[in-house]
C-alpha cells in the first residue's frame, strides 16, 4: 500500500483565520514533504522532514508553519494568509529522502 | 545544477494512437527518473521510474528508459485511451545530494480524443 492521505480535500479561509492541514502515511516512511502547486504548473517544494527533523525550508514565508508531531503525520499550520497562497498543497513521503515520492491526493485552498 | 526539460505541450491525439513525451536532464550526480501522472483536480501518482542506466521502467502500458548517453527519460506508450488524459510530469532526484529534492520538468497536458 503507498497510499497517503490528506484532510481536508478542500479549504476556503479569510486572510485573518488560521487553519492547519494534515498529512498521514501508514508506510513507515521517514521522510515526508510539503509542496505548493499553482495551476498549471509542478510542484514547488516548500519543506522536507527526514526523521521527524526540519531539514529543508525553501524560505517559505513564516505565515506557513510545518509540524510533524511524530513519524506518520505531517501538519501545515496556516496564518494570516493572502490571495496569492491559493493553490493545491500537496503532500509527499518516501521511505528515506532519496527514495521514490509517493503523493497525496492534496488539499485545494483558497484565500479569499 | 539539476534540472529536467519537456517537450512543450499540449499534445493532442486520437485514441489508439502512439504517444511520446521526451524529456531531457542535467544532473550533477547520479539521478534516479521518474514520471509522474496528474489526473484533473487530484495528486501526482507514480507512474513509472528507473534508477539507473539502461533501465526500462513500464506500468499501464507506459515505459521509459533511463539513457544515459543522451540524458534522457522519453515516455512512450503506443496505443493512448482517452483515459489517459492527464498531465504528465519528468522528474529526477540526484543520489548524490543528501536533501531528497525533487526537480521537476514543466510538465506536458496530454488529451486524448474518441
Amino acid at each position: 500500500d503507498t497510499e497517503v492521505t490528506q484532510t481536508p480535500k478542500h479549504l476556503v479561509m479569510g486572510m485573518t483565520n488560521k487553519k492547519s492541514l494534515k498529512c498521514e502515511q501508514h508506510m513507515g516512511h521517514r521522510a515526508m514533504y510539503w509542496y505548493k502547486q499553482k495551476a498549471k504548473k509542478p510542484p514547488e517544494l516548500m519543506f522536507v522532514y527526514s526523521y521527524e527533523k526540519l531539514s529543508i525550508n525553501e524560505s517559505v514565508p513564516s505565515r506557513f508553519s510545518p509540524e510533524c508531531p511524530n513519524s506518520s503525520l505531517l501538519n501545515l499550520h496556516l496564518h494570516a494568509l493572502q490571495p496569492e497562497d491559493s493553490a493545491l498543497y500537496l503532500c509527499a513521503s518516501s521511505p528515506t529522502l532519496l527514495d521514490t515520492q509517493y503523493f497525496g491526493p492534496g488539499t485545494r485552498l483558497t484565500v479569499l | 545544477g539539476n534540472s529536467v526539460t519537456q517537450m512543450e505541450g499540449p499534445v493532442t491525439l486520437s485514441e489508439e494512437a502512439f504517444l511520446t513525451i521526451n524529456c531531457t536532464y542535467t544532473a550533477t550526480g547520479y539521478p534516479s527518473l521518474f514520471w509522474y501522472v496528474q489526473y484533473p483536480g487530484e495528486g501526482l501518482q507514480l507512474l513509472l521510474k528507473a534508477t539507473k542506466a539502461d533501465d526500462k521502467g513500464s506500468n499501464k502500458g507506459f515505459e521509459a528508459t533511463y539513457r544515459k548517453e543522451t540524458t534522457s527519460f522519453h515516455l512512450e506508450k503506443g496505443s493512448v485511451q482517452v483515459s489517459d488524459s492527464a498531465v504528465y510530469f519528468c522528474a529526477l532526484i540526484d543520489r548524490g545530494s543528501t536533501l531528497g529534492r525533487l526537480y521537476f520538468g514543466r510538465g506536458t497536458q496530454l488529451t486524448v480524443w474518441p
